[in-house]
């Protein structure tokens, strides 16, 4: 069954702490994102990476890191230094093509408390 | 950079009626243009894209989109809501980034409520 798996759904951390979010993908995309998700305000890319061993900062990168070292899979990690994490993050991927459409997890929830 | 607007933060619709949820956009060049759904707490699905041909596309669960050149929009439509279409939708646009890379610019999403 193939697609794109994200972990934990939910996530609660304490301030101060670094937490680091699964995405993987067994569709054999070259490309993944990251995009955190507020109420009324749609999605904006975190980091992107179009190939192994290589990734771009998108629009909000400060306060977190990602690493690209297996195709299938693209962590993101929400450090200290991100002011307000407490949000919807969507991990997706889509073949190389810049015509194709993502395809997205089901999503995790973090909640910094 | 290129842009989308989706100037409605929610559209209210009866069961059976007609749908429109509206997106506009702003791009140089050829646009490439997509509809996305989201139900409560998951992911997005993609519904439909526009890349050329047909300024009528046509999509999943019975959707289709229209793409207007002199109106620069790109309106998402349905000829009968159900309850079931209730949920958050959003547009987006092919955008180029720094170094080449063409990464999709979303909108900020209409919520869409079908009443019984």
């Amino acid at each position: 069954d193939g697609g794109i798996t994200q972990s934990p759904k939910y996530l609660f951390r304490k301030e101060g702490q670094n937490v680091t979010l699964s995405c993987e993908q067994n569709l054999n995309h070259d490309a993944m994102y990251w995009y955190r998700q507020d109420p009324g305000q749609g999605l904006r890319l975190i980091y992107y990476s179009q190939i192994v061993n290589d990734f771009q900062k998108g629009d909000i990168a400060e306060g977190y890191s990602v690493s690209r070292e297996k195709k299938e899979s693209f962590p993101l990690t929400v450090t200290s230094a991100q002011k307000n994490p407490t949000a919807f993050y969507l991990c997706a991927s889509a073949p190389q093509s810049s015509y194709t459409e993502q395809f997205f997890g089901p999503g995790t929830r973090l909640t910094v408390l | 950079a290129q842009s989308v607007a989706q100037p409605e933060d929610q559209v209210n619709v009866a069961e059976g009626n007609p749908l429109t949820v509206k997106c506009t956009y702003s791009v140089s060049g050829n646009p490439y243009l997509f509809w996305y759904v989201q139900y409560p707490n998951r992911g997005l699905q993609f519904l439909l894209k526009y890349i050329t041909g047909d300024n009528l596309v046509k999509g999943s669960y019975g959707f289709e989109a229209e793409f207007n050149k002199s109106q620069t929009s790109f309106h998402l439509k349905k000829p009968s809501a159900l309850v079931s279409d209730s949920a958050l939708y959003f547009c987006a646009v092919r955008d180029r980034r720094s170094g080449g890379s063409y990464i999709p610019t979303f909108g900020r999403g209409t919520s869409l409520i079908v009443h019984p």
